[in-house]
């Protein structure tokens, strides 16, 4: 099982809205609608952000948005902030009940 | 509140065995199964495998070899990695999360340090 592919980086300006890609293929991203997206501040657990491709957990900030077309996944950070900075990992369950990691984004604040 | 408590950090030499627990709490741990992910220093997180705290059963994946073991305790409400064989490559931060109601992880353990060193 192979990575999910995403950006290496992607950066904003305060307040500017960044996507990030999440590309699959038809046996995890595309098949299924169990794509998750989490974030991971340095030294620290990921935290779920977004799951079943669109959903966000109870009590989440409404600037993270996310959505998926085909094989890729995406998702949108709107009114960036300085405390956004972090890396951003998406997640798909696969056709072999299995899941599989992104290879990661870092998303820089300007 | 739900907590996963996780064993502290090891050192250990190639070759060698490492038992790793995640200790649950604050919900019916047969409930939801339990994922492990691994992060090598400096790179991404790769899912390990998942064991149903319920009955016992375990999926891993492709990518880990077959040193890895994934059981739990029901008495204990623990979830243990156990990785034999260890090499240099096997250093990382090893997280246990929970498997929420849907495909996704809602919480997870603090991370334990595994260091392979000669």
């Amino acid at each position: 099982q192979s990575a999910l592919t995403q950006p290496a980086s992607v950066s904003g300006s305060p307040g500017q809205s960044i996507t990030i890609s999440c590309t699959g293929t038809s046996s995890d991203v595309g098949g299924y609608n169990y794509v998750s997206w989490y974030q991971q501040h340095p030294g620290k657990a990921p935290k779920l952000m977004i799951y079943d491709v669109t959903k966000r957990p109870s009590g989440l900030s409404n600037r993270f948005s996310a959505s998926k077309s085909g094989n890729t996944a995406s998702l949108t950070i709107s009114g960036l902030q300085a405390e956004d900075e972090a890396d951003y990992y998406c997640s798909s369950y696969t056709s072999s009940s299995t899941f599989v990691f992104g290879t990661g984004t870092k998303v820089t604040v300007l | 509140q739900v907590q996963l408590v996780q064993s502290g950090g090891e050192v250990t030499k190639p070759g060698a065995s490492v038992k790793v627990s995640c200790k649950a709490s604050g919900y019916i741990f047969s409930d939801y199964p339990i994922h492990w992910v691994r992060q090598a220093p400096g790179q991404g997180l790769e899912w390990m495998g998942w064991i149903n705290a319920g009955n016992g059963n375990t999926k891993y994946s492709q990518n880990i070899p077959g040193t890895v073991t994934i059981t739990r305790d029901t008495s204990a409400s623990t979830v243990y990695l156990e990785m034999s064989g260890l090499r240099h490559e096997d250093t990382a931060i090893y997280y246990c999360a929970r498997k929420s109601g849907s495909f996704s992880s809602d919480f997870w353990g603090q991370g334990t340090l595994v260091t392979v060193s000669s």
